[in-house]
């Protein structure tokens, strides 16, 4: 595809159970980035992936939040025993380098935790 | 690290005047600053951005400004219509990241 796909679109998981969320970036964009839109709220900034460097783990709220990068390409967000609180949206976005080019965002997964 | 902050958070405009979005940032290492619309149900899209050796950039109806010296940016819509009512986000990129202010709810009114 032409754009950046996450999967799922829509996850409902029981309080303590772990989640997976996937992102798809465009080819050849070598910086992803993940964030965490709550109901209403604005792009609180998860984590940040550019090229073969360290991430910037800097925004993570818990270390119940992880996220992987493999191969440069595919990117995974897993949240451990999930919480009420982690319901929200979350986006991944990418962009060709390191800064000052347009990011492209993905639809989003709803992540509901009942 | 960087923290951006946006005024303000919802604007209601009659159709055809103009509306004005203002954010400030705090780390001068940032050179981009980008502007986002988010319709609702999806994902953000870049409607204008603006980097730090330029002061003001245009694209028809829209505007933005940048004061390096005052860490402050702004988005400026003119002529708004219906089709403009969305949540709008501002950034700024400090070393490639992207950290975005708390958003503003566009109303349009025919």
């Amino acid at each position: 595809g032409a754009g950046v796909s996450q999967s799922p679109s829509n996850k409902v998981t029981e309080k303590g159970k772990d989640v997976e969320l996937r992102c798809d970036p465009i080819s050849g964009h070598t910086a992803l980035y993940w964030y965490r839109q709550s109901l209403g709220q604005g792009l609180e900034f998860l984590i940040y992936f550019q090229g073969n460097s360290a991430p910037d783990k800097s925004g993570l709220p818990s270390d119940r939040f992880s996220a992987e990068r493999t191969g440069g390409s595919v990117s995974t967000l897993t949240i451990q025993r999930t919480q009420q609180e982690d319901s929200a949206v979350y986006l991944c976005a990418s962009s060709t380098r390191t800064a000052g080019s347009e990011a492209f965002f993905g639809q989003g997964t709803r992540l509901t935790v009942v | 690290g960087e923290n951006v902050e946006q005024h303000p958070s919802t604007l209601s405009v009659q159709e055809g005047d103009s509306a004005v979005i203002k954010c400030t940032y705090s780390d001068s290492a940032s050179n981009y600053f980008p502007w986002y619309k988010q319709e609702l149900g999806k994902g953000p899209q870049l409607i204008i951005d603006i980097r730090s050796n330029v002061g003001e950039k245009k694209d028809q109806r829209i505007a933005v400004t940048l004061n390096k010296t005052a860490k402050h940016f702004s988005l400026h819509i003119t002529e708004t219509q219906p089709e403009d009512s969305a949540v709008y986000f501002c950034a700024a990129a400090p070393q490639g990241n992207l950290i975005f202010g708390k958003g503003t709810k566009l109303s349009v009114k025919p």
